[in-house]
């Protein structure tokens, strides 16, 4: 029964390969995000959709691209991986201006 | 661009005393701020929040301060307790749904 749930928890990969982090709430929020904890632990946005529209791109490489089928599911689909792709994602969701939940994360390891 | 900032990384305090942790801003477009507390492992959890049209918001031993002209917000806990040794990540969003966070607080309270 959780509210913001994201698969798989952890992805070992090698470079070049491409995944895919799947992430669903049952909350019925509008916005949905993802961020990126790197190794300094800094949680730094990557992407926001509001009712399944791009509003945040964060000067992220399109090598990372999201897909939001729907108001409930934002994955994020990852192309030719490279080391400096390791860390742990998050995603969120939330109602303007009210708290946001987060998933566990996903911690993504590319060796 | 770092527009939430935690200055501190660390933070020590004794059970049973006050903890203080501090949050400051640069984008004046920023209208909601929020608390996270973080264990590893796990996705960020709510703790409290705001809403720029207050100074104060108070909710069991968490009080968060905010202070528009000077754009710094405190997290203060009282009395701290060992259970909230923790990392403590500041937050603001902007009507637009664009969420920042800060670089987080390593919390350690000893018994």
């Amino acid at each position: 029964d959780t509210a913001v749930s994201q698969t798989p928890k952890y992805l070992v990969t090698q470079m070049g390969n491409d995944k895919s982090i799947k992430c669903e709430q049952n909350l019925g929020h509008d916005t949905m995000y993802w961020y990126k904890q790197d190794s300094k632990k800094f949680l730094k946005i990557m992407f926001s959709y509001n009712n399944k529209e791009l509003i945040i791109n964060e000067t992220v490489p399109n090598r990372f691209s999201p897909k939001s089928p729907d108001k409930a599911h934002l994955n994020l689909h990852i192309n030719s991986l490279e080391l400096g792709d390791s860390a742990v994602y998050f995603c969120a969701s939330r109602h303007t201006n009210t708290e946001a939940f987060f998933g566990q994360g996903t911690r993504l390891t590319v060796v | 661009d770092q527009q939430v900032k935690q200055n501190s990384p660390s933070l020590s305090v004794q059970e049973g005393r006050i903890s203080i942790l501090n949050c400051d801003y640069t984008n004046s477009m920023f209208d909601y701020f929020l608390w996270y507390k973080k264990y590893p492992a796990e996705g960020p959890t709510f703790l409290i929040s705001i809403s720029s049209i207050k100074d104060k918001n108070e909710d069991g031993r968490f009080t968060v301060f905010l202070n528009k002209s000077a754009k710094h917000l405190s997290l203060h806990i009282v009395p701290s307790q060992p259970g909230d040794s923790a990392v403590y990540f500041c937050a603001a969003s902007a009507g637009n749904n664009d969420m920042r966070f800060g670089a987080g607080t390593r919390l350690t309270v000893k018994p």
